[in-house]
This record gives structure tokens, sequence and C-alpha cells, in this order.
């Protein structure tokens, strides 16, 4: 059981927006940045955002995160079938300390 | 170009030591800037930290793993390598191996994040 709270599922249809929730508490998002990680199916995960909302080079503009509190976000806009993946928000946790994953979260293309 | 790539027996039975390698190659695990993790997956699961070390030799591990894993440096071969002793099933998963990027401002806190991955290797424990 993770620290980080993700929904298991998700699901939108091509061109759809989708959000991903990652949920925690002030000993983790609340007081340090989130990252969001993409797995492609039978593929190493991917960075896809850092520091909250930083996108690297090569990651496209469809995606973005965003950072409220002991909350996160991942956006996904004009959803691709290729978006289909496991996504993993992942920040620092001072009660270990360390870093800890979410639980993660599979988004279906319908 | 950085790549890394792990290595090592598939198979482990349990009681005994997990040993892996990851090869980095495009940039040196001494340059300073960076840490160097493993990380794992267990089957149909989600990721897990196994741990990091800075190439001065200090290494943080997850607390859950802390009295069985050693993360290590060979400068000399530009690898990393992870042993985790006693296994049990539980630790069969695939393996990564990551440069990690972390740092801490008074303003945000800390930002950790692993960039890039190795493609990972399935070690699966069993008699």
């Amino acid at each position: 059981q993770s620290v980080l709270t993700q929904p298991p599922s998700a699901s939108g249809t091509p061109g759809q927006r989708v959000t991903i929730s990652c949920s925690g508490s002030s000993s983790n998002i609340g007081g340090h940045t989130v990252t969001w990680y993409q797995q492609l199916p039978k593929t190493a995960p991917k960075l896809l955002i850092y520091t909250n909302n930083q996108r690297p080079s090569g990651v496209p503009g469809r995606f973005s995160g965003s950072k409220s509190g002991t909350s996160a976000s991942l956006a996904i806009s004009g959803l691709q079938s290729e978006d289909e993946a496991d996504y993993y928000c992942a920040t620092w946790d001072d009660s270990l300390p360390g870093p800890v994953f979410g639980g993660g979260t599979k988004l279906t293309v319908l | 170009q950085v790549q890394l790539q792990e290595s090592g027996p598939g198979l482990v039975k349990p009681s005994e030591t997990l040993s892996l390698i990851c090869s980095v190659s495009g940039y040196s695990i001494t340059s300073g800037n960076y840490y160097w993790s493993w990380i794992r997956q267990h089957p149909g699961k989600g990721l897990e930290w196994i741990g990091y070390m800075y190439p001065s030799g200090n290494a943080h591990y997850n607390p859950s793993l802390r009295s069985r894993v050693t993360i290590s440096g060979d400068t000399s071969k530009n690898q990393l390598s992870l042993k985790l002793s006693s296994v049990t099933a539980a630790d069969t998963a695939v393996y990564f191996c990551g440069r990690v990027l972390l740092y801490y401002s008074e303003t945000n806190g800390y930002s950790i994040w692993v960039d890039p991955w190795g493609q990972g290797t399935l070690v699966t424990v069993s008699s």
C-alpha cells in the first residue's frame, strides 16, 4: 500500500482530455515536488513530468502536470492510442525518509 | 546519450544472494551530478525504490530492504551493482537501474526523478 494514492484505472476516447490524480499528505506531496512516469506495455518507465509541471525534451505538450496542496494531477489532452500505458506519480516522503511511488494508474484508450 | 543495461542471473535460489550489474555508457558515474539507483517491479505490480548511491559511495536504502541490500559502484568499469541477500519468492521482480537527479530547495523541498532507466531484468527466486 503506497503512501501516494492513484486510481487503479482511467480511460478515455481518442481526442479526449483525461486526468490522473495522485493524493498524498503534508509529509510527501505537500512538502516536495512531484514526478510522473509513463510505462508502456513491456517497457521500462520513462520520465514524463518532473518538478510538478516540467516536461523533458521530447515529451509532447499534450502532457501536463500540476500540484495543489497535498495532491497532484497529470493531464493528457488530445488522447491518442499510443498513450495507453501505466502512469506513476512519485515524490519524496519525510516519514521514511526517501522517495516513494504511487501505486500506478492503468490508462485505457477506448 | 546515456544508456544503462542491467545484467545478471535470471534465476536465484531462495536464501541465496541476488547480484545484478548495471553497465552505464555515455556518462561517467563519477561525474558527481547524479545518484544511481535500483528500482524493482513485482510482476503485474507497481514500482518500488530499492535504493540509490552517490559516486562517493554513500548509499540510501528503502527501510523495508535496508538490512538485506547493498548498492555499490565500480568506477573502473563504470558500473553499478546490487546485492540483495536472503532472497525469497517475494523478491521475484523486474529490476531496473536508473540515473537519479536529487536536489533540495527551501522553496520546493526535495525534487527527485529517474532518467534514463535501464530496460530492466527479470529475476525469479525459485528452487
